[in-house]
């Protein structure tokens, strides 16, 4: 089973710019969050999707954050304009929960790590 | 907050001896988490425990929950170099969130050979 995909895996970007994250989750899985790691912290939940409806997006900065999930598959996040305090790994994750009343484990991808300069 | 807090920050131990952690949160959950994650990469799940489970094994990882103190524990036994990662603990509220984790900051658990 091929696991959760996400590009690019480094991106170096100035202040201001605009950035975007691509991630293919696991073929079949409902639900698909991002995160954002900042060094030396826990993963913190930015958006959760189940297909592709917005189920949770309190903790994303939505002046400058979006997020999208075409088709209930991949997803692209971006942030525009970046500001220093972005730089971090964004990390998505996806399961096969459906919203019933069992959870399912969440899958990580590798991440993306953003410095923004 | 709802984030799980993981105790010590840092642990550093020989291999064959056993990596205790620890996990505290401050609010009701559905189920807690564990997971590892390795220098550069994305995290691995472990184990999920359930609120009305009090004890788990899988492999050389035995996870306890109290959920009266509202608390974890992970032990790995027999450690290797390879268990060399940092270990999260996260929560599950459950109900209208459910599915949703929240991290802690993490355990860095160093193994040397």
């Amino acid at each position: 089973e091929a696991g959760v995909a996400q590009s690019p895996r480094y991106k170096i970007i100035e202040k201001r710019q605009s950035v975007a994250f691509w991630c293919n989750p696991i073929s079949g899985h409902a639900t698909l969050y991002w995160y954002q790691q900042i060094l030396g912290q826990g993963p913190k939940l930015l958006i959760q999707f189940q297909n592709n409806g917005v189920v949770d997006d309190s903790q994303l900065p939505k002046d400058r954050f979006s997020a999208e999930r075409l088709k209930g598959v991949d997803s692209t996040l971006k942030i525009q304009p970046a500001k220093l305090e972005d730089s971090a790994v964004y990390l998505c994750a996806s399961s096969a929960y459906r919203g019933l009343t069992s959870t399912d484990t969440q899958y990580f991808g590798p991440g993306t790590r953003l410095t923004v300069l | 907050s709802q984030q799980g807090e993981e105790d010590p920050q840092a642990l550093s131990i020989q291999e064959g001896e056993n990596a205790t952690m620890n996990c505290s949160y401050k609010t009701s959950i559905n189920n807690l988490q564990w997971y590892r994650q390795n220098s550069g990469r994305g995290l691995v799940h472990l184990i999920l425990i359930r609120s009305n489970e009090r004890e788990k094994h899988s492999g050389r990882l035995r996870v306890t929950l109290d959920t009266s103190k509202k608390s974890s524990s992970l032990l790995i036994t027999a450690s290797r170099a390879a268990d060399t990662a940092s270990y999260f603990c996260a929560t599950d509220a459950g109900g209208s969130t459910l599915g949703r984790l929240y991290f802690g900051r993490g355990t860095q658990l160093t193994v040397w050979p």
